[in-house]
């Protein structure tokens, strides 16, 4: 079945960086692009970032590029979202998400918890 | 990109149906047609119900169901039951290659 684990989370401060992990199975990874998607706590979801099924693409949220970036390797089966300049309006729940066509995310993981605090 | 609105609260009585709304723009829900919804239970990750406006995946009841009328979406649960009580989220495409999500909204059973 379906399944996206994330890793890499944890408690850092003001400025630091981060790199979360995804990691995928049980579908042909290579075809399929994957959504970063993050929730403050006791918040909304936020959409972060996309990279495409062949990494050509990457696309991000105002609120984080020029910080945050996002690359894949197909061959692991893994994505990776890379977090600089970590700032406290940061602090969420990432998760990553299966990209169905057309931006919707039709399998998600369990999330990540990223705190950014001094 | 702004978030879509959506009402914070809806409710109602078992067997009832409830509509919530998600009010975006003509640059976003009004033009394209890529509007998703989705369950969040608390601590869970959110639930695809609806994708490409109206769009069911397969295992989705068809007590859920979805439309569009010009810049708003509309997601209604009919025939609600006691595990439909959850947060549910509208998305959509929002141009120039980004998403956006709604507020969210809190689902009571009465």
């Amino acid at each position: 079945q379906v399944q996206l684990v994330e890793s890499g989370g944890g408690v850092v401060q003001p400025g630091r960086s981060l790199r979360l992990s995804c990691a995928a199975s049980g579908f042909t990874f290579s075809s399929y692009a994957i959504h970063w998607v993050r929730q403050a706590p006791g918040k909304g979801l936020e959409w972060v970032a996309v990279i495409s099924y062949d990494a050509s693409d990457k696309y991000y949220a105002d609120s984080v590029k020029g910080r945050f970036s996002v690359s894949r390797d197909n061959s692991k089966n893994t994505v990776w979202l890379q977090m600089n300049s970590l700032k406290t309006e940061d602090t969420a729940l990432y998760y990553c998400a299966r990209d169905l066509p057309h931006w919707g995310c039709d399998y998600w993981g369990q999330g990540t918890l990223v705190t950014v605090s001094s | 990109q702004s978030a879509l609105t959506q009402p914070p609260s809806a409710s109602g009585s078992p067997g009832q149906s409830v509509t919530i709304s998600c009010t975006g723009t003509s640059s976003d829900i009004g033009d394209y047609n890529y509007v998703s919804w989705y369950q969040q239970h608390p601590g869970k990750a959110p639930k695809l119900l609806i994708y490409e406006v109206s769009k069911r995946p397969s295992g989705v009841p068809d007590r859920f169901s979805g439309s569009k009328s010009g810049n708003t979406a509309s997601l209604i649960v009919s025939g609600l039951q006691a595990e439909d009580e959850a947060d549910y989220y509208c998305s959509s495409y929002g141009g120039s290659n980004n998403c956006v999500f709604g507020t969210g909204t809190k689902v009571t059973v009465l």
